[in-house]
């Protein structure tokens, strides 16, 4: 079976372009999370669906970050306008609905805002 | 808050020499302790489980181990192919799904 898939695996920007992250999680799974992964602060949740409904958002940092997910198989994050400080590598995980079930993860979307 | 430490925060050893990493966490209350092994430039994958204290789970060479306030990652006679990270994170029974990491241990493994 396919894991979790991102695209793109880079992406370089400008500050103030915006930048849209896309995931597709593993097939049955029912719910899917975004993470951001830096040096300084390592992995941390952003948001996270449930039946394609957003559940806990508390860590999306502001209101320049949006995700969706439109259908079971689909998810994007979109940063508008970017800055060099959402320079991170960011992660899609997905899992079964129920707590306590593994979370695997994507291979990661590595964001460079210059 | 929910706090997961980690540690050494590098460990280097030779092949063969075992050894154990250590995960620390306070969480109000446990629904799971997960492993993950992240090499560079990839995603974490996935290890271990652990639910409750006294659980044991292996694989291969790797062994984790869970008590109520910290949970071990033992390798025993390490090979170059183990060095990666590893990773630890505690999901509360909350109801709160996100996973809590901690900042992880660098393994090398020399020949």
């Amino acid at each position: 079976d396919a894991g979790v898939i991102q695209s793109p695996r880079h992406e370089v920007t400008e500050m103030g372009q915006e930048v849209t992250l896309r995931c597709k999680p593993i097939s049955g799974h029912n719910s899917l999370f975004w993470y951001r992964q830096t040096m300084m602060r390592g992995l941390e949740l952003l948001i996270y669906f449930n039946n394609n409904v957003p559940i806990d958002d508390s860590g999306m940092p502001e209101d320049r970050f949006s995700a969706k997910m439109p259908n079971a198989s689909f998810s994007t994050l979109k940063i508008q306008p970017s800055e060099p400080r959402d320079s991170a590598v960011y992660f899609c995980a997905s899992s079964r609905a129920r707590p306590g079930d593994t979370q695997y993860f994507g291979p990661g979307t590595r964001l460079t805002v210059l | 808050e929910d706090q997961v430490t980690q540690s050494p925060e590098a460990l280097r050893l030779q092949e063969g020499e075992s050894s154990s990493l250590n995960c620390s966490y306070t969480v109000s209350g446990l629904r799971g302790l997960f492993w993950y092994r992240q090499d560079p430039g990839k995603g974490p994958e996935f290890l271990f489980t652990l639910y409750s204290a006294g659980e044991e789970k292996e694989k291969e060479r790797l062994k984790a181990t869970l008590t109520k306030k910290e949970s071990f990652l033992h390798i025993t006679a390490p090979k170059p192919e183990d060095s990666a990270t590893y990773l630890c994170a505690v999901q509360a029974d909350t109801g709160r799904r996100a996973l809590t990491f901690g900042s992880g241990t660098r393994l090398q493994v020399q020949p």
